[in-house]
């Protein structure tokens, strides 16, 4: 099945700055790459996703960029605040029901 | 809507007894999934429906879970004999099933076996 890796399982960056947490997966069928924000005590959330025709996608601060040769694909968060601080999971799927999750990306952004 | 609703929030039970968890999917949905939130194993799929028939139960840990559909609006999650190892948060989504189509997560039940 589809393995999803996902590094750093822990940032912490200043307020203002960027934040860039890296997946890789291994199935090359996969083409659909949500993002998940999950805050403290709270339910996963949908905060952006691509799909393999697409190389990126911006929303706001947050963006996502893909790289299907070396299937790897990344989120950016810009100018960071401190409500950008929680986990964040990306996950690969190939179009169908399931979804494959990272381990997890810890951000706390310091005031 | 409401979005996804799951009951109970928190269950803090003994070793043996059994735990039923409940979700009511957002209405429109077709497909329901049972997922279970670790620190060890992360987010795990445990079973999926679709138009209330089990689809894929492959994460499903062990016999002593079950999980039914008994209609669009209803689906449980059992343990019967619940184990230490089984505490964890157990969370429901819904989504309309269709490429690319995001899953709506409920709040969690947080379940704790003594």
């Amino acid at each position: 099945g589809e393995n999803v890796e996902q590094h750093p399982s822990t940032l912490s960056v200043q307020e203002g700055d960027s934040a860039v947490i890296k997946c890789t997966y291994s199935d090359s069928a996969s083409n659909y790459f949500p993002w998940y924000k999950q805050e403290l005590g709270k339910r996963p959330q949908l905060i952006i996703d691509i799909r393999s025709n697409v190389g990126e996608k911006k929303d706001q601060r947050i963006a996502v960029t893909l790289n299907k040769t070396a299937k790897h694909f990344s989120l950016h968060i810009t100018e960071t605040q401190p409500e950008d601080s929680a986990v964040y999971f990306c996950a690969a799927s190939k179009g169908d029901y399931k979804l494959s999750f990272g381990a997890g990306t810890t951000v706390t952004v310091r005031a | 809507d409401a979005g996804v609703i799951q009951s109970p929030r928190h269950e803090v039970t003994e070793m043996g007894q059994e735990v039923t968890l409940r979700c009511k999917p957002i209405s429109g949905h077709n497909s329901l999934f049972w997922y279970r939130q670790t620190m060890m194993r992360g987010l795990e799929l445990l079973i999926y429906f679709n138009n209330n028939v089990p689809i894929d139960d492959s994460g499903m840990p062990e016999d002593r879970f079950s999980a039914k559909m008994p209609n669009a609006s209803f689906s449980t999650l059992k343990i019967q004999p619940s184990e230490p190892r089984d505490s964890a948060v157990y969370f429901c989504a819904s989504s309309f099933l269709g490429p690319y189509n995001e899953q709506f997560f409920g709040p969690g039940t947080r379940l704790t076996v003594l």
